[in-house]
């Protein structure tokens, strides 16, 4: 069974600090890990990680992964209240002819408090 | 906004009843996808269509159906309700299989 597991569940910190969310995964047919951020509604898109060891970077965040091991990690320097969010960690794979379907983990919670 | 529509915003319904829940994709996108995020399972996939054909499923129940139409809008039909069909209801689209999956902003059912 394919499976995606997200590390820590939850996590407080104080504003400005650097924070690191972990992605593992054991799947089958991996084409690429994709992170979402959830506030109070729709996932939105923040990164698509196709390749090891090639670093994505938007602004204060940034994302890598390691296709060796099986891991991504999710990097969000000087916090900001506006990170407070669930982050989600999705692969995605291949399951048959032309058809791809999104595995998500649980999510990390992140509050971060002022 | 990412362009995905859903409604209703929210829904509130008895056990064994039947509610349809509807979603438009981004305007070019084909492919529209189902999720079912509860708090004990987080965001699970629950089947795909492409140009009206379904694609792919993953954990979707019997009680559980969907279509997509010509206009490329999708329903997603849910009967016999009970207590544990309470959750958020996503819709996403894609440009036809691409991995980026553009989420709506949910329905939130809740079954009383």
């Amino acid at each position: 069974e394919d499976k995606v597991v997200q590390s820590p569940l939850s996590l407080v910190v104080h504003e400005g600090d650097t924070v690191t969310l972990n992605c593992s995964y054991e799947v089958t047919n991996f084409r690429s890990l994709l992170w979402y951020k959830q506030e109070k509604k729709a996932p939105t898109f923040l990164f698509m990680l196709t390749s090891s060891g090639i670093e994505k970077k938007s602004g204060r965040l940034s994302s890598i992964l390691d296709k060796k091991e099986l891991f991504s990690i999710l990097n969000i320097t000087a916090t900001q209240t506006g990170d407070s969010a669930i982050y989600l960690c999705a692969v995605d794979l291949h399951i048959g002819g032309s058809n791809y379907k999104l595995t998500f983990g649980k999510g990390t919670l992140l509050t971060v408090n002022p | 906004d990412s362009g995905v529509t859903q409604t209703p915003k929210h829904l509130i319904t008895a056990t064994g009843q039947r509610v349809t829940l509807r979603c438009s994709p981004r305007s070019g996108d084909l492919s529209v996808y189902w999720y079912q995020q509860s708090l004990d399972q987080g965001l699970q996939f629950l089947i795909q269509y492409y140009n009206g054909e379904e694609r792919a499923k993953g954990n979707i129940l019997e009680r559980f159906s969907a279509q997509q139409f010509p206009d490329l809008h999708s329903e997603l039909n849910l009967s016999s309700l009970e207590l544990g069909d309470s959750a958020l209801y996503f819709c996403a689209s894609s440009f036809q299989g691409a991995e980026t999956q553009y989420f709506g902003p949910g329905t939130r059912l809740l079954v009383l």
